[in-house]
């Protein structure tokens, strides 16, 4: 079974929906950590979380908002969707200051 | 600025000859540098990491990168490519703040 994963897998919505991304471990890590890919951008740290009470954002946090449920649990949300939130969205675990991260096979979504 | 620049975003080689693909990067501190890559439809894994150890280190699936600071690159390299290298890289450069800065990446493309 797969350390990190990630649902839905792939996910059109339309324009002002609302919609929850949501990632679960299984490797125990305290840290958590959701990014954006764009194509030619690389990935962007949208919102990362060191343990359950811990909420920080990222470089580009705005239009999203996220829940730490429990240790092994961090959801992504979009309020209202917008078309330019079109990307591949990864979430991504970690140990304590440890710098290796594990990441998730990532979840497509289009908003039309 | 904490910074990585893939000088390449696409790299064409033959199976069987060296891949080198190329990183600098920007940081005011001793920095912990990686390459991760994707493969298509899936989620990103780490290759290889260096945190100021070795300067030359070595990786998964006979992937090396050497760690030149009077150069500020970590170009990633192989001596002979195989077509499962086909994919996406990433060089990455890990933050004072425990964060991960991604470069554009490099799609690697192997013709037999």
């Amino acid at each position: 079974d797969a350390d990190v994963t990630q649902t839905p897998r792939n996910r059109i919505t339309k324009t002002g929906k609302r919609i929850m991304l949501e990632c679960s471990q299984t490797k125990g890590h305290d840290r958590m950590y959701w990014y954006r890919q764009d194509p030619g951008l690389g990935l962007r740290l949208i919102y990362y979380s060191f343990d359950v009470k811990d909420i920080n954002k990222g470089e580009i946090s705005d239009g999203y908002s996220v829940s730490r449920q429990a240790q092994a649990k961090f959801s992504l949300s979009l309020e209202s969707a917008i078309p330019n939130q079109t990307a591949l969205y990864f979430c991504a675990t970690s140990e304590g200051e440890g710098p290796e991260q594990y990441f998730g096979p990532g979840t497509r979504l289009t908003v039309t | 600025a904490q910074s990585v620049t893939q000088l390449d975003s696409h790299v064409s080689v033959s199976e069987g000859t060296p891949v080198l693909l190329r990183c600098n990067y920007s940081s005011s501190y001793s920095p912990s540098l990686f390459w991760y890559v994707q493969h298509p439809n899936k989620g990103l894994q780490l290759l290889l990491k260096y945190t100021s150890a070795a300067t030359l280190v070595k990786g998964i699936n006979g992937f090396e990168a050497e760690f030149k600071k009077s150069e500020t690159s970590f170009h990633l390299t192989k001596p002979s490519a195989h077509m499962s290298d086909a994919a996406e890289y990433f060089c990455v450069l890990l933050t004072g703040f425990q964060k991960l800065v991604f470069g554009t990446g490099t799609r690697l493309l192997v013709s037999p």
